[in-house]
């Protein structure tokens, strides 16, 4: 799987959209693009996922880069309960689904 | 729907001793696994079933850890004996199947402690 690199940290004012960013230059072809976010004593929990195309569901928008090296998770409206660490994962469409994390980008939501 | 039930959700033993901990997936969910999150890390998986079969036990310290899943849904994770370096938050997750297309519904998790 293709390696990603996050910021270790970033913080955002409520009401404001939260961009945060994620590197994977060595993503292949065939390769998904997975966020997860952990919620302080929670499990890690499911955001969004992409290929190639911009998406958008009701938590966030995934911008992947046309050369898809990079992309943006963007929350819109930050509020102080999307406080928690996000993971970009890359995984590849064959074979065994399993998700890896890295350490993540732990964003806080200050009022 | 039901989350991922994890039991229990917290525990302390001191070092030497057992531990086990007990996961039931969402029902009908064929993929279960296993992670392990030590205090400021992402989690690592420990191992994967599907169904009742292992599919990745590569990151099991399996001459302490062991893990099964004998009906293909309830899965239990056990520890002995037990190391400090064992405490950690256990993580179970399912998924429908086994694809890239499938997201994983996590526990809550076990946080245990070894003293």
């Amino acid at each position: 799987d293709a390696k990603t690199t996050q910021p270790t940290s970033m913080d955002c004012a409520e009401g404001r959209a939260a961009n945060l960013p994620c590197n994977h230059s060595t993503i292949s072809g065939n390769e998904y693009v997975y966020w997860y976010r952990q919620i302080h004593s929670q499990g890690p929990q499911y955001i969004i996922h992409g290929l190639k195309n911009n998406e958008t569901n009701e938590m966030a928008s995934l911008i992947i880069t046309e050369d898809r090296k990079s992309s943006t998770l963007i929350l819109p409206h930050a509020t102080l309960r999307d406080t928690a660490v996000y993971y970009c994962i890359v995984r590849a469409s064959g074979g065994s689904y399993i998700p890896t994390f890295g350490r993540g980008t732990s964003l806080i939501v200050h009022p | 729907e039901a989350g991922v039930a994890q039991s229990p959700r917290y525990k302390i033993i001191e070092k030497r001793q057992s531990v086990a901990f007990w996961c039931n997936p969402i029902s009908g969910h064929a993929t279960l696994y296993w992670y392990q999150q030590i205090l400021g890390q992402g989690p690592k998986l420990l191992i994967q079933f599907q169904n009742n079969g292992v599919v990745d036990d590569s990151q099991l310290p399996k001459d302490r850890f062991s893990a099964e899943r004998l009906k293909g849904v309830d899965s239990t994770l056990k520890i002995q004996p037990a190391k400090l370096e064992d405490s950690a938050v256990y993580l179970c997750a399912s998924s429908l199947v086994m694809t890239h297309n499938t997201e994983a519904f996590f526990g809550q998790g076990t946080r245990l402690t070894v003293v």
